[in-house]
């Protein structure tokens, strides 16, 4: 089974910064990651798929980068919309999720 | 407009047999895969199993497998995650997703089913 790790697990962070999430795959999966906003009570959102390609009206503040074993989610300004957990998920064998980055208002 | 319309809570005692569903519309239903994704109390999400409604291709993540019963009904474009005899440990909210392959990621999701089981 492909392990996801993602890191910090808890973020704290003011409207207007810059932020960076951490995923690290136990072996390489390529490109094949997608990244998934989520709400509480609320059904995940499709934020990034091919570890950099952005979802259709997602934000440009979003960007998505890594291959191999390591990738990065960045939110380049953040805004109050985006407080929200964020999942990293690898999809070059199966599927399987990361543990979740809560990113909290400072 | 894609939409993915899961069923209603459910409030169950241990043992009880369950069935939800997740109706698709708005596309080809038999296009596309449909995943089940597990999110416990507090917790993150899990992948549990993934079905193709074209052809009833099942694919089970091992966690899952023996544990819950995947299916499919094309002629009502509709997918099902099944228990036999839940457990205190099945209390969770189950999300229903359109895949576009068995390894690949989900592009529209359904609302969630939240599934109490009392002991």
């Amino acid at each position: 089974d492909i392990q996801m790790t993602q890191s910090p697990s808890t973020l704290s962070a003011s409207v207007g910064d810059r932020v960076t999430i951490t995923c690290r795959a136990s072996q390489s999966i390529s490109d094949w990651l997608a990244w998934y906003q989520q709400k509480p009570g609320k059904a995940p959102r499709l934020l990034i798929y091919k570890a950099s390609t952005l979802e259709g009206a997602v934000p440009s503040r979003f960007s998505g980068a890594g291959s191999g074993t390591d990738f990065t989610l960045t939110i380049s300004s953040l805004q109050p919309d985006d407080f929200a957990t964020y999942y990293c998920q690898q999809y070059n064998t199966y599927n399987t999720f990361g543990q979740g980055t809560k990113l909290e208002i400072k | 407009e894609v939409q993915l319309v899961q069923s209603g809570a459910e409030v169950k005692k241990a043992g009880e047999s369950l069935k939800i569903s997740c109706k698709g519309s708005g596309y080809i239903f038999t296009n596309y895969w449909i995943g089940w994704v597990r999110q416990m109390p507090g917790k993150g999400l899990e992948w549990m199993g993934i079905i193709y409604p074209g052809d009833s291709d099942i694919k089970y993540s091992p966690s899952f497998q023996g544990q819950v019963t995947i299916s499919a009904d094309k002629s009502i474009n509709t997918a099902h995650l099944q228990w036999s005899s839940l457990k205190a440990s099945d209390t969770a909210m189950y999300y229903c997703g359109r895949w576009g392959d068995s390894s690949g990621y989900a592009d529209f999701w359904g609302q969630g089913t939240l599934v109490t089981v009392s002991s």
